[in-house]
């Protein structure tokens, strides 16, 4: 899988938008860039993914940027709840057929009250 | 709630121990995977499962080993139990293709 680099952390006043970026410089054309979080020590949670264009959903907005080299997360109201460490994954299918997830460090996502 | 559930939730066992946790995917998905996530390490693949065949091996200690049953669920076997085995095991699933994963609320396994 391509490898990704996100800040180690970030801060966000609650009410504004949270905007996280990833870079994935070495993406390949069938690899989809995936986006989960993770707060505290619960399960990692699905938030969006994408292949080219910008996807939408209730959650979230995922901005890739036209070489597929970049990515941002934005979580347009940002509320305390959204405190968590945020993974930008990207994946694609293998000659196998396993499509597991690789995580990195991910962000750690402050809201301030 | 992902629809993937986990048992047990909390775990204690003594160094040298075996112990199986289990893991029911979500209605329909066909995929099943594990990972562990030590305390301040990130999540670590071990092992992928499709339809009862082993897809994927990742950093999988030989002491550790899962299987998928025809009834989808999966159980991930830890034996010989080390200190640094302390850790949280989730399992995740997806259906066909390059299909979301879903995680379950993971198992914590403490090991004295």
């Amino acid at each position: 899988d391509a490898k990704t680099t996100q800040p180690t952390s970030m801060d966000c006043a609650e009410g504004r938008a949270a905007n996280l970026p990833c870079n994935h410089s070495t993406i390949s054309g069938n690899e989809y860039v995936y986006w989960y979080r993770q707060i505290h020590s619960q399960g990692p949670q699905y938030i969006i993914h994408g292949l080219k264009n910008n996807e939408t959903n209730e959650m979230a907005s995922l901005i890739i940027t036209e070489d597929r080299k970049s990515s941002t997360l934005i979580l347009p109201h940002a509320t305390l709840r959204d405190t968590a460490v945020y993974y930008c994954i990207v994946r694609h299918r293998m000659k196998t057929g396993a499509n597991n997830l690789f995580f990195g460090t991910g962000t750690r996502l402050t809201v301030i009250p | 709630d992902s629809g993937v559930t986990q048992t047990p939730k909390h775990l204690i066992t003594a160094t040298g121990q075996r112990v199986t946790l289990r893991c029911s995917p979500r209605s329909g998905d066909l995929s099943v995977y594990w990972y562990q996530q030590s305390l301040d390490q990130g999540l670590q693949f071990l092992i992928q499962y499709y339809n009862g065949e082993e897809r994927a091996k990742g950093n999988i200690l030989e002491r550790f080993s899962a299987q998928q049953f025809p009834d989808l669920h999966s159980e991930l076997n830890l034996s010989s139990l080390e200190l640094g085995d302390s850790a949280l095991y989730f399992c995740a699933s997806s259906g066909v293709g390059v299909d979301t994963i879903y995680f379950g609320e993971g198992s914590w396994l403490t090991v004295v």
